[in-house]
């Protein structure tokens, strides 16, 4: 089955500073690339998200980048604000039969020290 | 109802004690699914639908069932909880068939099983 790792676990960031977070995932078949944002005690909630026929979208102060080749994918946070603050997962997804197989990251700590 | 809601917020739980968690969606999504998220361990796939009256297996099915009788509707049931079952769980719900990848999630029921 698919397999995303992601680095690091925990990232401490100046105000303003930008912050990247990388994942690599195992299954060539894998298409669709979501990042999600999880603040303390909330749900988790989709911020970007790639699909595998395009190499980079950007969205504002957030950016993400795929390598499909090298099955790598990243998200790029530019000038952090301390609402950036946040627990962020990478995932990988294939449509099967009429669901997603989706497989998440473990999860980046963000702390954006103002 | 707005998106997606769950029920209980949280629970204490004897172990051995059967447990329903409510999972109630009104967007029309035919896909929806279980996750647990443990710390450390990011968010794994318990069971999915892909449409009412189908179910499937996830990455951690083992001592859970669900049940789809109708679209909106996705209880998970725990039959005898054990303590490693412990968790905090989020429903989830997407509707690939209409390209629709994102996933929703619900606010999550934080489980103590003691």
């Amino acid at each position: 089955g698919e397999n995303v790792e992601q680095h690091p676990s925990t990232l401490s960031v100046q105000e303003g500073d930008s912050a990247v977070i990388k994942c690599t995932y195992s299954d060539s078949a894998s298409n669709y690339f979501p990042w999600y944002k999880q603040e303390l005690g909330k749900r988790p909630q989709l911020i970007i998200d790639i699909r595998s026929n395009v190499g980079e979208k950007k969205d504002q102060r957030i950016a993400v980048t795929l390598n499909k080749t090298a099955k790598h994918f990243s998200l790029h946070i530019t000038e952090t604000q301390p609402e950036d603050s946040a627990v962020y997962f990478c995932a990988a997804s294939i449509r099967s039969g009429g669901y997603q197989k989706v497989t998440f990251g473990t999860g980046t700590k963000l702390q954006v020290i103002p | 109802i707005a998106g997606i809601t769950q029920a209980p917020t949280s629970q204490i739980l004897a172990a051995g004690r059967r447990m329903t968690l409510r999972c109630t969606q009104d967007m029309r999504h035919n896909a929806m699914y279980w996750y647990r998220q443990d710390l450390g361990l990011g968010l794994r796939l318990i069971h999915y639908s892909n449409t009412a009256g189908t179910t499937g297996k996830g990455e951690v099915p083992d001592g859970y069932s669900v049940s789809r009788a109708n679209t909106d509707d996705f209880p998970l049931t725990l039959a005898s909880a054990v303590p490693s079952q412990t968790s905090v769980y989020f429903c989830a719900s997407s509707d690939p068939g209409l390209g629709l990848d994102e996933q929703f999630f619900g606010p999550g029921t934080r489980l103590t099983v003691l």
